[in-house]
């Protein structure tokens, strides 16, 4: 079944450090990918996402592109703030036939920034 | 208010207890979920409602029971549960449930715990 794996954390860095978080996928056909970011205490919030091979995604300083040939969607940021840690979710949409939809997500890396 | 909603945001309760756990969304959306985020596991998807129907059941036990009575609102009602229940409770919502590119908007969530 379709599958997401990401690098395991935690990731330390500190501030205006270069960040990338890894994500590879494993699906059928090519679906929608995701990253999602939770704060503490808080739900996910959509961060960006790529919707079709070499699309880029990128909000606040983050980027990822959809790479089909490597299956990946790597997040970059390419300088860090002590505002950016929290846990980072690689995420795929897959197809459920008459069920719909649903997000098949990683299992979250934590990012801590230090100033 | 926008977005997605969750109430209560914290809720402590017995395993003899009944509770219900509300969500409702401001998106005009018209797909409901209901996920489970545990401390040890990835982010697991419960229910999934389409248009007020609910299109899939992950397998989740029966102490756990749904209620969608329309679009905007969803409901988690909960009885005689176990203390490995006590997670984070998060809602989504997206505008069709279908469709590779339907995009997922998530509440704040509600932390349960059994005691």
């Amino acid at each position: 079944g379709d599958s997401v794996t990401q690098m395991e954390g935690p990731v330390t860095l500190s501030e205006e450090a270069f960040l990338t978080i890894n994500c590879t996928y494993t699906a059928t056909g090519y679906p929608s990918l995701f990253w999602y970011v939770q704060y503490p205490g808080e739900g996910l919030q959509l961060l960006l996402k790529a919707t079709k091979a070499d699309d880029k995604g990128s909000n606040k300083g983050f980027e990822a592109t959809y790479r089909k040939e490597t299956t990946s969607f790597h997040l970059e940021k390419g300088s860090v703030q002590v505002s950016d840690s929290a846990v980072y979710f690689c995420a795929l949409i897959t197809f459920r036939g008459q069920a719909g939809t649903a997000l098949i997500f990683g299992k979250g890396t934590t990012l801590s920034v230090s100033s | 208010e926008t977005g997605v909603t969750q109430t209560p945001r914290h809720l402590v309760m017995g395993m003899t207890n009944k509770k219900s756990l509300k969500c409702e969304q401001h998106l005009g959306h018209n797909a409901m979920y209901w996920y489970k985020q545990s401390a040890k596991k990835p982010l697991e998807l419960m229910f999934v409602y389409n248009f007020k129907e609910q299109t899939e059941n992950n397998s989740v036990p029966s102490r756990f029971s749904p209620e969608c009575p329309n679009s905007s609102h969803l409901f988690l009602h909960l009885h005689t549960l176990q203390p490995e229940d006590s997670a984070l409770y998060l809602c989504a919502s997206s505008l069709q449930g279908r469709g590779g590119t339907d995009t997922q908007y998530f509440g704040p969530g509600t932390r349960l715990t059994v005691l």
